[in-house]
């Protein structure tokens, strides 16, 4: 079973900055396998990015995706105030899907 | 546009069953390349995969509950459900039905119901 681990746990910042979260996997992964949502207290999850780059419908484009192999990238290049939640990487091999364990972004 | 609704007991006894259900109504639940899944998360914690089920009834546990879970498929209510045995306090959480798409060789949930606690205690 495919291990994944987000770093850091939690991310302090202020509004207009930029964030950087990591997931990395305990073997190598193909991307289109790398998915990352958003989750506000009291709320589902929300789909972000799928295939490691692609973002789902309606996200905004200060969202991106990157990475391969083992270790993947969330950036948020501008902080709103809206996105101070926590974040899940999950990875699909076929048939299990996994979730990492979150990366809380708080404010400064 | 497509929704999910969790609906079940919110407190089940140490040592019973828990049993939720999954209405899916704005879509097909007979999709091909859709795969309905259970997620659930202990307060205060991580998301966590319980099992997923493709229309056809084909199904997909996580190893390490697979042998208290069962996830089955009623196409003609348009509902999926869950059921985990012999529950502890360390099965109390949100679960969250969801959606599974499959691209390519990925796979992601892009959409999920509001989520239901379901406490175990005496």
């Amino acid at each position: 079973e495919i291990v994944l681990t987000q770093s850091p746990g939690t991310l302090s910042l202020s509004p207009g900055e930029r964030a950087t979260l990591s997931c990395r996997a305990s073997q190598t992964v193909t991307s289109s396998t790398l998915a990352w949502y958003q989750q506000k207290p009291g709320q589902a999850p929300r789909l972000l990015i799928y295939g490691a780059s692609t973002r789902a419908t309606g996200i905004p484009d200060r969202f991106s995706g990157s990475g391969s192999g083992t270790d993947f990238t969330l950036t948020i290049s501008r902080l709103e105030p809206e996105d101070f939640a926590v974040y899940y990487c999950q990875q699909f091999a076929s048939p299990s899907w996994t979730f990492g364990q979150g990366t809380k972004v708080e404010f400064k | 546009h497509l929704q999910l609704q969790e609906s079940g007991p919110g407190l089940v006894k140490p040592s019973e069953t828990l049993s939720l259900t999954c209405s899916v109504s704005g879509g097909s639940i007979s999709n091909t390349g859709d795969y309905w899944g259970w997620i659930r998360q202990p307060p205060g914690k991580g998301l966590e995969w319980i099992g997923s089920i493709y229309y056809l009834g084909t199904t997909y546990y996580k190893p390490s509950l697979q042998s208290r879970v069962t996830v089955s498929v009623d196409t003609s209510k348009s509902q999926f459900s869950l059921r985990l045995n012999s529950v502890t306090a360390a099965d109390t959480a949100v679960y969250y039905c969801a959606r599974g798409i499959r691209v390519s060789s990925g796979g992601h949930f892009d959409y999920w119901g509001q989520g239901t606690l379901v406490t175990v205690s005496s």
